[in-house]
């Protein structure tokens, strides 16, 4: 079956103007996570979102991060007013937990901003 | 404050030997580890994971230990091939799933 997408694959955006990233999940997988990915780094968990319970937002660097799952579905991570050190690759990773904690990745979006 | 520790340095190994990588970890209490593969570009891929109650776990020519008293678990790849150069992520899963990266270790397999 499909895996996990993500969109844009790349967004090139100044410096202030706010951008969504989106990520569809593996059907069926009620954890989906992000984190960030600077150049030559480890992964930076941001938010995770298990089934319906409440996300865990501890790893949010700034409240110009937001994130929402629609429908236990689609996410959509927003950053507002970005900055020159939001510069990343966004990844997002789909999980069955109730049957593996595996988690399954999408390519990443690369958000450069200028 | 809480940390994860991988190799920071590149590992680079002969075809055919065991690779062997290193986490530490210090004040977590996972309930799993896991271990991905990233390769340039790309997104992590799970290759094992194993529990707090698990000493060791294979799979073909990969075996993971874990050591909740040494809060430490090693990755090993025996028979190493080229094709298995790569960054090698271990990640901490607490209680809640929230899952912790280390920073990787990258691994050169040489023919």
């Amino acid at each position: 079956g499909a895996g996990v997408s993500q969109s844009p694959s790349n967004k090139v955006t100044e410096k202030g103007k706010d951008v969504e990233l989106r990520c569809d999940p593996i059907s069926g997988h009620t954890a989906l996570y992000w984190y960030r990915q600077s150049l030559g780094q480890g992964l930076e968990f941001l938010i995770y979102f298990q089934g319906n319970s409440a996300p865990d937002k501890s790893g949010l660097p700034s409240d110009r991060f937001s994130a929402e799952r629609t429908g236990g579905s689609v996410s959509t991570l927003t950053i507002q007013r970005t900055q020159q050190e939001d510069s990343a690759v966004y990844l997002c990773a789909s999980s069955p937990v109730r049957i593996s904690y595996e988690q399954y990745f999408g390519p990443g979006t690369r958000l450069t901003v200028t | 404050s809480q940390k994860i520790e991988q190799n920071s340095e590149a590992l680079n190994i002969q075809e055919g030997k065991t690779a062997t990588l290193t986490c530490n970890y210090t004040n977590y209490s996972p309930a799993y580890l896991q271990w991905y593969r990233q390769d340039p570009g790309r997104g992590p891929v799970f290759l094992l994971l194993i529990r707090e109650n698990e000493k060791e776990k294979r799979k073909e020519r990969l075996k993971v230990t874990f050591d909740t008293t040494l809060k430490q678990s090693l990755f090993h790849i025996t028979a190493s091939q080229p094709a298995d150069s790569a960054t090698y992520l271990c990640a901490l899963v607490t209680g809640g799933f929230k899952t912790i990266f280390g920073a990787g270790t990258r691994l050169f397999v040489k023919a």
